[in-house]
């Protein structure tokens, strides 16, 4: 079982919609929790960061965690074409390393 | 600029031949990272400086790789004897700092990475 998985689609939805991203983690001593969108040859980027239960938003974006359930989740509302990436679940523990998961491709079709 | 800074962008290399990949991080960040992203999958963990100290080097996949940050800013990922299984994008990310307190896993912050061929 790898540490944190995503599905890694494609996701794909229409635009103007909500476009939902899952990720899961097994080290139940994992502190903090983050997503990033890497478009194509690039690097990643980070979108949000997410350290206690419960929801946090930032514009169009809000993150989940439930750590009883170990999973992280990534909302995007009123999804973009400039939206279409693999977005990327990263989680770290007390080390300060990231460890991802293999990423979720995301497409928003105009 | 004011963001973390890789060099070179891209490397051609001959299988057997060593090659340096340099990261200049975001000034005043603490922590600097190496990951090796293959193609399709998400990065994985090589090496972590806390200013000049390395403290995690699990990730180092042979003793052909070798981490150094001497002064506590730049950092020089270094591939002896390099084989094809070393093709990958080398990301370099830094942060504030990892840890308990004010420093707790404060956000990291990538570069372009250098993407290495080896041929």
């Amino acid at each position: 079982q790898k540490e944190v998985e995503q599905n890694s689609g494609p996701l794909s939805v229409p635009e103007g919609a909500i476009a939902s991203l899952n990720c899961t983690y097994s080290d139940r001593g994992s502190q903090s929790f983050f997503w990033y969108r890497q478009y194509s040859g690039k690097s990643p980027e980070l979108i949000m960061s997410i350290y206690s239960n419960g929801d946090k938003e930032d514009g169009r974006f809000t993150a989940q965690l439930n750590k009883a359930s170990q999973y992280v989740s990534l909302l995007i509302r009123d999804s973009q074409p400039s939206d279409s990436a693999t977005y990327l679940c990263a989680v770290t523990g007390n080390t300060g390393k990231l460890i991802f998961g293999q990423g979720t491709t995301l497409q928003v079709k105009p | 600029g004011a963001g973390v800074s890789q060099s070179p962008r891209y490397k051609v290399a001959k299988r057997g031949q060593d090659v340096a990949l340099r990261c200049d991080p975001i000034s005043g960040h603490v922590s600097l990272f190496w990951y090796q992203q293959a193609l399709g999958q998400g990065p994985e963990f090589l090496t972590y400086f806390q200013n000049e100290a390395q403290l995690d080097k699990s990730g180092l996949p042979s003793d052909r790789f070798f981490a150094e940050r001497p002064e506590g800013s730049v950092s020089t990922l270094k591939i002896q004897r390099t084989q094809q299984e070393d093709s990958a994008v080398y990301l370099c990310a830094s942060s504030l700092g990892v840890g308990a307190g004010s420093y707790s896993n404060q956000p990291q912050h990538f570069g372009d990475g250098t993407r290495l061929s080896i041929l």
